[in-house]
């Protein structure tokens, strides 16, 4: 079976600094995972997706995550937070079998303070 | 803008009514889905349709149905509301409703059940 888990509901940092959002999944076979930002009032918007071309995924708007088979993660960074980050994050696995079903964690609310 | 429309963006009604919730899905998709979004929940992912099929099925209670059409377009019925089916949903769509899919989200439908 697959699911996420997102360490932490909620991530403060200052303006400028290292965000970290993290991601730990568990799937049955080789998993596809996704990054999703939803700003207030407004769809899902995909940051980056992982599907075993690399490890190291670069994404939208400066994000990338890695994909550690061995620790079963897939932490979303960014080098430095901008005020318009402040969103709400959901990573997401891809359930097996031929069916596109997301399975998402319950979210991680990132608070950027100027 | 995603490319998915949903209609209408806001929904108000009463316990025990019925509710249609529509839902076009990006030009070239064949494949649509339907998460639902409350607090207590997270996101959960009801159903998935391809080109008219029903591909997968979720957590979707029984009240609940959905179809899509040849046109692709896609409805989500909803009966015998309940104050617990307050939610978001939205409609997603993908390309050929793959595990590897990059699904693309709608705004969403805030349905409000009093």
């Amino acid at each position: 079976a697959q699911s996420v888990t997102q360490l932490g509901s909620h991530v403060s940092v200052s303006e400028g600094a290292l965000v970290l959002l993290r991601c730990n999944y568990s799937s049955s076979v080789p998993p596809y995972l996704f990054w999703y930002v939803q700003y207030p009032n407004q769809g899902l918007q995909l940051l980056l997706k992982y599907t075993s071309a690399a490890t190291l995924v670069k994404g939208i708007n400066g994000f990338e995550a890695e994909f550690k088979k061995s620790e079963t993660s897939f932490h979303l960074t960014k080098p430095s937070a901008h005020m318009s980050d402040a969103a709400e994050y959901f990573c997401a696995v891809s359930r097996a079998g031929n069916t596109g079903k997301l399975i998402f964690g319950q979210g991680t609310t990132l608070q950027v303070k100027p | 803008d995603s490319g998915v429309t949903q209609t209408p963006k806001h929904l108000i009604t009463a316990t025990g009514q019925r509710v249609t919730l529509r839902c076009s899905p990006r030009s070239g998709d064949l494949s649509v889905y339907w998460y639902q979004q409350s607090l207590d929940q997270g996101l959960q992912f009801l159903i998935q349709y391809y080109n008219g099929e029903e591909r997968a099925k979720g957590n979707i209670l029984e009240r609940f149905s959905a179809q899509q059409f040849p046109d692709l377009h896609s409805e989500l019925n909803l009966s015998s509301l309940e104050l617990g089916d307050s939610a978001l949903y939205f409609c997603a769509s993908s390309v050929e409703g793959l595990r590897s899919d990059t699904q693309y989200f709608g705004p969403g439908t805030r349905l409000t059940v009093l």
